[in-house]
Formats: C-alpha cells, structure tokens, sequence
C-alpha cells in the first residue's frame, strides 16, 4: 500500500523568507498524482499545488513550487515570499491510477509564518 | 468556495446514536468521496461512489455507511457511536473516477463531537 511521509511535524518562517516542506512516499507504482493541500484554522481543505509523475517538470502555482525527484520517492513543497496567510496546515497526498483514485494522506506539516 | 456543500457543520450527540452527514458535490461531479480527519491527523479515505454505485472502500468501520442518490448527493450514516469517531469529515468530489487528472474539491467539512 502507498504511505505518505511528511517528517516535519512543525515549520517556522519568517514573513518573506522561504520555506521548504519535505514529504516522501513509497510506492510500486509508475504512474500517479501527487499534491499539496492547505489547511488554514477554518479547516477547509484547498488544493496548492498537483504533480503529474509523467512529467519531468516541477509544477509552480504564483509563489509555490514542486521539488519533484521520481526515482528518490520526494516531493518537497517551497513557499516563497511566505505571507502570513500562508500559515497552516500542509498535506501532502498520493494518489493512484488504481484503487479508484483515492488518496493518501501525509500527517501534515503545521508552518508558522512569524512578522 | 469550492462548491461542495456539507451538512450540518457541527454536531454534537451521545454514545451510541446515529447521525447522518449529507453532502453535495459541485455541479457536474459525478464522484464523491468521504474523509475522515482526527484530531491534528491527516485525512484518512474512507469510502467513494461514483455516479450512485460504490467504487471504492478505504478504512471505512461497518458500523458507517454510504450511499449516493440519484441527484449525486452523499449520505454518510454512523451508527452506535462511540467517543473516537469524534472527527472532523470532509466530502470531495471530482468529475470522474477514470485515471486521468482529476482534482478533488473538498466540502467545509462536518465537525462531530461524541459525548
């Protein structure tokens, strides 16, 4: 079964600095999704970022890109010019062209964004 | 706003009862799927219909049900609650089930509280 591993159970960052979130996963699979969700203190879930493991291109959404490394199982978050905004909850989340598309969840990354 | 609407968004009730959580999938998303989050845990996948039938089945306990009516709306029922299955659930849907991109859009989530 696929698992999601996200290490860092907390991050800090300065407003306008930059931060990087670590998640890895195990898989057998050759061809899946891969995303990073949001989760602010209103608990909605909001997508920030998705991944194609066919392309080799890291994705980048405004000021949140991909470090996408297929053969090392990795793929890292960076938030740039982090705003206070941006202070939540982080998932990252697999999943699988079989068992009918559901996910996995990592157990999140809580970052908080200091003025 | 993602367009998934959730019903209600807190509930409270004892040991042992029943509650039903309805949820509604954007317009034209044919699948939904229930996630159950703990406290400070990541989601976990507990169970998908697509188009009225089930589709898949994650870490869902027999004691929960689902169904999806021909209007596309979700019901999720739990039955003889216990203190544990206090969570928060989420409802997402996607316009399809086939393996292709495919982004969920997560509901505002119902808060339950077990007494």
């Amino acid at each position: 079964a696929q698992t999601v591993t996200q290490s860092q159970p907390e991050m800090s960052v300065q407003e306008a600095e930059t931060v990087t979130l670590s998640c890895t996963y195990d898989t057998s699979e050759s061809d899946y999704y891969l995303f990073w969700y949001k989760q602010p203190p209103s608990r909605q879930m909001i997508l920030v970022i998705r991944q194609e493991a066919y392309k080799q291109q890291n994705a980048t959404e405004n000021r949140f890109s991909v470090n996408f490394q297929k053969a090392a199982k990795s793929f890292s978050l960076k938030i740039s010019d982090s705003q206070l905004g941006d202070a939540a909850m982080y998932f990252c989340a697999y999943r699988s062209p079989n068992n009918n598309n559901d996910m996995r969840f990592g157990a999140g990354t809580r970052l908080t964004v200091k003025p | 706003d993602s367009g998934v609407t959730q019903t209600p968004k807190h509930l409270i009730t004892a040991t042992g009862q029943r509650v039903t959580l309805r949820c509604s999938p954007r317009s034209g998303d044919l699948s939904v799927y229930w996630y159950q989050q703990s406290l400070d845990q990541g989601l976990q996948f507990l169970i998908q219909y697509y188009n009225g039938e089930e589709r898949a089945k994650g870490n869902i306990l027999e004691r929960f049900s689902a169904q999806q009516f021909p209007d596309l709306h979700s019901e999720l029922n739990l039955s003889s609650l216990e203190l544990g299955d206090s969570a928060l659930y989420f409802c997402a849907s996607s316009v399809s089930t086939s393996f292709s991109y495919n982004e969920q859009f997560f509901g505002p989530g119902t808060r339950l509280t077990v007494l």
